[in-house]
């Protein structure tokens, strides 16, 4: 229990176009949904939080206009990087916690997904 | 602040002895604490999570933690490591009063030789 995926796992793209992560909770219903990026053998780093029907919630130093967070439903929250540059190459990693889990603290994480800008 | 310090960036055991990771934090709340691995280019599993109660916690593939409120730690141990357990070991702090968003560590990298 309590999966959660992402897609897609990889994605290259060009500088200056807009990439959509999706990440979904295959299981349980999302109480909150988490977005993180980690450098190359460095530790996660927190972007934004966001809730279903509610904006998110960024991280201080973290581009709103350029990292924008839709969660739509309870199972789905997706991660558009708009004008990709290469800079902004990384792996993105979400992670759900679980609304029907009588502690919702815990995060469970998905697979990730490399994305590289060329 | 809040911050989690893994002091050990990599580790290198034989197969078969035994395995402590530390983890030590600073936290200006009751922490919620947790472990996860991760393997190369994927995701984070959870391998335990400490919220309340005992303060010696079991997880899975034989891993276990003590929470020590007077040292502000939760090392994971495991007992007789086995070369599936190599990965790189996350530690990571939250608590309620801060959204319960995860404040990691930098990561220890366990590598295991036969």
């Amino acid at each position: 229990g309590a999966v959660v995926s992402q897609h897609p796992s990889r994605v290259i793209c060009k500088s200056g176009t807009s990439v959509k992560i999706e990440c979904r909770s295959l299981d349980f219903q999302a109480t909150t949904m988490f977005w993180y990026r980690q450098f190359p053998k460095q530790s996660l780093m927190l972007m934004a939080t966001s809730n279903e029907g509610s904006k998110a919630t960024y991280e201080q130093g973290v581009e709103k206009d350029k990292f924008l967070i839709n969660h739509a439903s309870l199972t789905l929250s997706t991660l558009t990087v708009t004008s990709a540059h290469p800079e902004d190459s990384s792996f993105y990693i979400c992670s759900a916690t679980n609304r029907g889990e009588s502690s919702t603290d815990t995060q469970y994480f998905g697979p990730g997904t490399r994305l590289t800008v060329l | 602040a809040q911050s989690v310090t893994q002091p050990d960036i990599h580790i290198t055991v034989s197969e078969g002895a035994s395995l402590e990771l530390r983890c030590n934090y600073s936290y200006g709340a009751t922490p919620y604490l947790f472990w996860y691995v991760q393997s190369p280019g994927q995701g984070l599993q959870l391998l335990l999570k400490y919220f309340s109660g005992d303060t010696l916690v079991q997880g899975i593939k034989g891993f276990e933690a003590e929470f020590k409120r007077s040292q502000s730690s939760f090392n994971l141990r495991k007992p007789s490591v086995h070369w599936s357990d190599a990965a790189e070991y996350f530690c990571a702090v939250g608590a309620k009063e801060y959204g319960n968003k995860l404040v990691f560590g930098a990561g220890t990298i366990l590598r295991v030789k036969s």
